[in-house]
């Protein structure tokens, strides 16, 4: 079964410092997410990615938030400067086309973010 | 901006018994889908609903979405401890999906 593999696990990190966040989507996957669930609420919606470009984003997702596919497997989110209410667990999930067919988006099992 | 609304937030449900969770979008969608979250785990893909007054099962589980297509609902029958989660509805519209906030379902053996 092909997976979303995200990296690191948990990361913890200091007010005001950068972080990267990793994905590996699923291999034919066209669309790519990223969604964050801070604990014990509903998973929101930051962005969303297509052929190499944000197809679209929400409101949480500032100045301070950036997607990159570096590479042909890799997608990442940066948060430039981290604030105490970044804190979340930060799922990245693919889906093989933007109507998601019969098959739903595939998430990973997500980077749990700790800002101290 | 698109609101995806559900209740109940939070059922006890004994084992063996049925219950319904609800969806309720404040606009049209292009489709509805469900997920399903472990305590601790991440959304996992349960189904998508399309056309206008859809019924989809999957052994226990009954999803319909409405004829507005504005509102949706998932029946389980029978309920085992492993049905234990929360259970999202998450409407497509554009280029979004949007989660609802969940209903969490604790099962009592």
């Amino acid at each position: 079964e092909p997976e979303v593999t995200q990296t690191p696990s948990h990361q913890v990190t200091q007010m005001g410092q950068e972080v990267i966040l990793r994905c590996v989507p699923i291999s034919n996957h066209l669309y790519f997410y990223w969604y964050r669930q801070i604990l014990g609420q509903k998973v929101e919606f930051l962005v969303s990615f297509y052929n190499n470009e944000i197809s679209e984003k929400s409101e949480i997702f500032d100045d301070q938030f950036s997607v990159e596919r570096p590479d042909g497997s890799n997608f990442t989110l940066k948060i430039r400067s981290t604030k105490l209410e970044d804190s979340a667990m930060y799922f990245c999930a693919s889906s093989e086309a933007l109507r998601s067919g019969s098959l739903g988006y595939t998430f990973g099992s997500g980077t749990r973010l700790t800002v101290v | 901006g698109q609101q995806v609304m559900q209740i109940p937030q939070y059922q006890h449900v004994q084992e063996g018994e049925d219950f319904t969770t609800y969806c309720n979008s404040s606009t049209t969608l292009s489709n509805i889908q469900w997920y399903k979250q472990r305590p601790g785990g991440h959304p996992v893909f349960l189904i998508q609903l399309v056309k206008s007054g859809e019924v989809k099962k999957q052994k226990r589980l009954t999803f319909q979405f409405g004829e507005a297509k504005k509102n949706s609902s998932l029946h389980i029958t029978a309920t085992q401890t492993t049905d234990v989660g929360t259970y999202f509805c998450a409407g497509l519209r554009n280029n979004r999906l949007a989660f609802g906030k969940g209903n969490q379902v604790v099962v009592i053996p």
